[in-house]
């Protein structure tokens, strides 16, 4: 089953917009994180935010997790052509010990 | 160490066959995990290791599956009989354990997948 769901499922900006995407989830959580797929390759850890914690950056990237609504939102500031990919939430439960991620937001970056 | 390493990245068997696939992790982590993800879809848990204990094993994951992790090193992954359903990208992943407890994990390190096709 997936714990998380994101939205929107897919999103095309212009180069230099801002992408923002959401994920919804729906039991109490330890950490929440952040995933980028490539097309047919493995995915690479953005970012890790703890339930005890309510925003982070890391470069262009900006988290935001509001556990009592159970959401959280990553922000893409000035988006490049090399940021089109999948992006996947992923939720952590101490009880769970493993992952369980959304279906994904395709986003597309236009040159 | 590059990261984690799959082997194969692609395997094309016919229905029935039986398929191994092989996972090397990062050597300083202590957990390892198993991943299916079919086409426009997230990966969903198949089976996870700490050390070389199989500590849980998804509903998903059949009497045809079988994971071993021998040494707390290496895992493999193997599909007997594999049917046509079986077509997916699996994806193997480590971390270290977190925290006082252990228990939290880092984030993911993931290999590349292999692709595998039944036909």
């Amino acid at each position: 089953s997936q714990q998380g769901e994101e939205d929107p499922q897919a999103l095309s900006i212009q180069e230099g917009e801002n992408a923002t995407m959401n994920c919804s989830y729906k039991t109490s959580i330890n950490n929440l994180q952040w995933y980028r797929q490539n097309s047919g390759r493995g995915l690479v850890h953005l970012i890790l935010i703890r339930s005890n914690e309510r925003e982070k950056h890391s470069g262009r990237l900006r988290v935001t997790l509001d556990t009592s609504k159970k959401s959280s939102s990553l922000l893409i500031t000035a988006s490049r052509a090399a940021d089109t990919a999948s992006y996947f939430c992923a939720t952590y439960r101490l009880a769970g010990n493993k992952l369980t991620f959304g279906g994904g937001t395709r986003v597309l970056v236009k040159p | 160490d590059t990261g984690v390493s799959q082997d194969p990245r692609h395997k094309i068997t016919k229905r029935g066959q039986n398929v191994t696939f092989r996972c090397d992790p990062i050597s300083e982590h202590n957990r390892l995990y198993w991943y299916r993800q079919t086409l426009g879809q997230g990966p969903e848990f198949l089976t996870y290791f700490q050390n070389e204990a199989q500590l849980e094993k998804s509903r998903l994951l059949s009497d045809r599956f079988s994971a071993e992790r021998p040494k707390g090193s290496f895992s493999t992954l193997e599909i007997q009989r594999t049917e046509q359903g079986d077509s997916a990208m699996y994806l193997c992943a480590s971390s270290l354990s977190l925290g006082a407890s252990g228990k939290e994990a880092s984030g993911y390190t993931f290999g590349s997948g292999t692709r595998l096709t039944v036909v």
